[in-house]
């Protein structure tokens, strides 16, 4: 089974500034990876797929990177709407990471 | 536009078994894979199975063998997710979610469904 890690598991931001969230599978899982956004008591949301493709209607501010074991999502100046829980999944066997905290420093 | 909409809350005591419905509009019902994922309150999201509405094959996650049936009602676009031998730690919001046909991602996700395990 391959685990998904993804750190931090909090990461304290100040709205404008960008934010940086890592990814890492315990084994090469290619590109097979997707992103998604939960606001509290909301449903996840799809950001990015093929580990790099934004999904429709996702800003321009959101971008994904990374093949093989590392990961990365981007928020380059985060809004007020983008402080949430955000998910890496490998999608082969869908296991997600434990997941990421973005607060409002 | 594409929806899918859950079954309302449930209330469960331990060991009961609990039916989750997840009704599907706006596309073919039986053109995509239907997955269940459920997150415990505070924890992160945890992949449980899925379904192939076509033929009704299914594949599940190793913890949930044996204890989860997923079935689907082609007449009426409704997937179903039955959990059995609910103990304290299956509550959790249960989502069903739409997989992007050959793609393995989800695009779309139900409201998610709240079940309560309590004595």
């Amino acid at each position: 089974e391959i685990v998904m890690t993804q750190s931090p598991a909090t990461l304290s931001v100040s709205p404008g500034e960008r934010a940086t969230l890592s990814c890492r599978a315990s084994q090469s899982i290619s590109s097979n990876l997707a992103w998604y956004q939960q606001k509290p008591g909301q449903a996840p949301r799809l950001l990015i797929e093929g580990a790099s493709t934004r999904a429709t209607g996702i800003p321009a501010r959101f971008s994904g990177s990374g093949s093989g074991t590392e990961f990365t999502l981007t928020i380059s100046s985060l809004q007020s709407e983008d402080f949430a829980v955000y998910y890496c999944q490998h999608y082969d066997d869908w296991t997600f990471g434990q997941g990421t905290t973005v607060e409002i420093k | 536009q594409v929806q899918l909409v859950q079954s309302g809350a449930e209330v469960k005591k331990p060991g009961a078994s609990v039916k989750v419905a997840c009704k599907a509009s706006g596309y073919t019902f039986t053109a995509y894979h239907m997955h269940w994922v459920r997150q415990a309150p505070g924890q992160g999201l945890e992949w449980m199975g899925r379904i192939n509405p076509n033929i009704g094959g299914t594949n599940f996650a190793q913890k949930f063998e044996g204890r989860v049936t997923m079935t689907r009602d082609t007449s009426i676009s409704t997937a179903y997710m039955e959990l059995n031998s609910l103990k304290f730690d299956d509550t959790a919001v249960y989502y069903c979610a739409r997989e992007v046909i050959e793609a393995r991602f989800y695009d779309y996700w139900g409201q998610g469904t709240l079940v309560t395990v309590s004595s």
